[in-house]
């Protein structure tokens, strides 16, 4: 089976653009789940979909938005980027939403400059 | 609420000698227990995983054992090898919150 995939791998861009990052689960997971990495402040979760529905959220504001295709493949958004969006964003799936397995793409290198 | 505290690092050893992370956890209820290793350049990978109190995950020769009266979960080798140098994660997965709570990271270098 194929693992996560994540496009693109490295981004760039200057403050003010938006960008959009997709994610193409494991054949078969419904779940989708979004973290972002930075050296501060570690990992933290963004949200969650599972059948096309956001489940849950983390704390991040509004600019930060997602969505879930019917071939369960995500898309998460950013808007009104900012310097410290600056981060590595990781997609992770899972079966079912209530899996505790989950398994992660290899991620997309975000640098807004 | 949901978190977990790591060792902070980074770790530095030898080749061939024994590992340990530590990593405890505050949570409500019986969350699973995760560590996540993450090579430079590259995503998180599972490295063991265990679901209830007293439960030893194993992987690669490491080794963890969720302890439910200490709240922890370290992490453990015999014997580590330079290909092991890399950032571990502990996490915690609580069903219903469906989300992965992770801890702040231990970087290991291991010297030859």
């Amino acid at each position: 089976k194929a693992g996560v995939t994540q496009t693109p791998r490295y981004l760039i861009k200057t403050r003010g653009q938006q960008v959009t990052l997709s994610c193409s689960p494991i054949s078969g997971h419904r779940s989708v789940s979004w973290y972002q990495q930075t050296p501060g402040q570690g990992l933290q979760f963004l949200f969650e979909y599972f059948s096309e529905t956001q489940r849950n959220k983390g704390n991040f504001p509004g600019r930060f938005s997602g969505r879930q295709f019917s071939n369960s493949r995500s898309e998460m958004n950013v808007s009104t980027l900012e310097l410290g969006d600056s981060a590595l964003y990781l997609c992770a799936s899972s079966s079912t939403g209530q899996s505790n397995e989950q398994f992660f793409g290899p991620g997309t290198r975000l640098t807004v400059l | 609420g949901n978190s977990v505290t790591q060792m902070e690092g980074p770790v530095t050893l030898s080749e061939e000698a024994f590992l340990t992370i530590n990593c405890t956890y505050t949570a409500t209820g019986y969350p699973s227990l995760f560590w996540y290793v993450q090579y430079p350049g590259e995503g998180l990978q599972l490295l063991l995983k265990a679901t209830k109190a007293d439960d030893k995950g194993s992987n690669k020769g490491f080794e963890a054992t969720y302890r439910k009266e200490t709240t922890s979960f370290h992490l453990e080798k015999g014997s580590v090898q330079v290909s092991d140098s890399a950032v571990y994660f502990c996490a915690l997965f609580k069903t219903g919150a469906n989300n992965l709570f992770f801890g702040t990271g231990t970087r290991l270098t291991v010297i030859p």
